[in-house]
């Protein structure tokens, strides 16, 4: 089973609506992470979080936010979703204590907004 | 702010080495990374090495950092079509954070 999992896969929805991605794992790491792909500009951090009372803003937070409802479960929202959000989302995981603080991905989430 | 830089494309040929690059700017760079993402799937931690070393060695993958010129290469040996992905370097810093690069989409020709 993987570790870390993100629903839906693949979601397309119009200009205007809510929308929650979601990232569930089972690594027991208390840091969780949120960042959107896209072509040529890499991974860029929206969100992270490193306890469950512990929220940070990243480098693109503007039109996103992100609830952490437990050690394992973070989820992103975009509240009234525009067609430039479309893009591939990543939530991660990271333990500082850990041999050498890589972070494991989810398989990703790709997103249409139209 | 920090930043991580690659080139976005590499063609090699099968059985050729490749060699991708990175440049990066923070200078507390505890370690740094190369992850690779096939496609469809999420990225995977394909190698790492600890700000002090100046060479890592991993099978196929060497790499190669010069923290003078705050330079880091990974380079693949008898590169084959199973390694064409796209490869990001990333760099994590004294304060926890994650960098990335843009990464470098390495198409292995036959």
């Amino acid at each position: 089973d993987a570790d870390v999992t993100q629903t839906p896969r693949n979601r397309i929805t119009k200009t205007g609506k809510r929308i929650m991605l979601e990232c569930s794992q089972t690594k027991g790491h208390d840091r969780m992470y949120w960042y959107r792909q896209d072509p040529g500009l890499g991974l860029r951090l929206i969100y992270y979080s490193f306890d469950v009372k512990d929220i940070n803003k990243g480098e693109i937070s503007d039109g996103y936010s992100v609830s952490r409802q437990a050690q394992a479960k973070f989820s992103l929202s975009l509240e009234s979703a525009i067609p430039n959000q479309t893009a591939l989302y990543f939530c991660a995981t990271s333990d500082p204590g850990g041999n050498y603080n890589e972070q494991f991905f989810g398989p990703g989430t790709r997103l249409t907004v139209l | 702010g920090e930043d991580v830089e690659q080139s976005l494309f590499l063609s090699v040929r099968e059985g050729d080495s490749s060699v991708i690059n990175c440049t990066y700017t923070d200078s507390s760079s505890t370690y740094l990374y190369w992850y690779k993402q096939e496609p469809g799937a999420g990225l995977q931690l394909l190698t790492y090495i600890f700000s002090n070393m100046d060479m890592k060695q991993d099978q196929r993958l060497t790499v190669l950092l010069n923290k003078k010129d705050k330079h880091l290469s990974l380079r693949i040996a008898d590169t084959q079509t199973g390694d064409s992905a796209i490869y990001f370097c990333a760099e994590r810093d004294y304060g926890q954070n994650f960098v990335f690069g843009p990464g470098t989409r390495l198409s292995v020709l036959p």
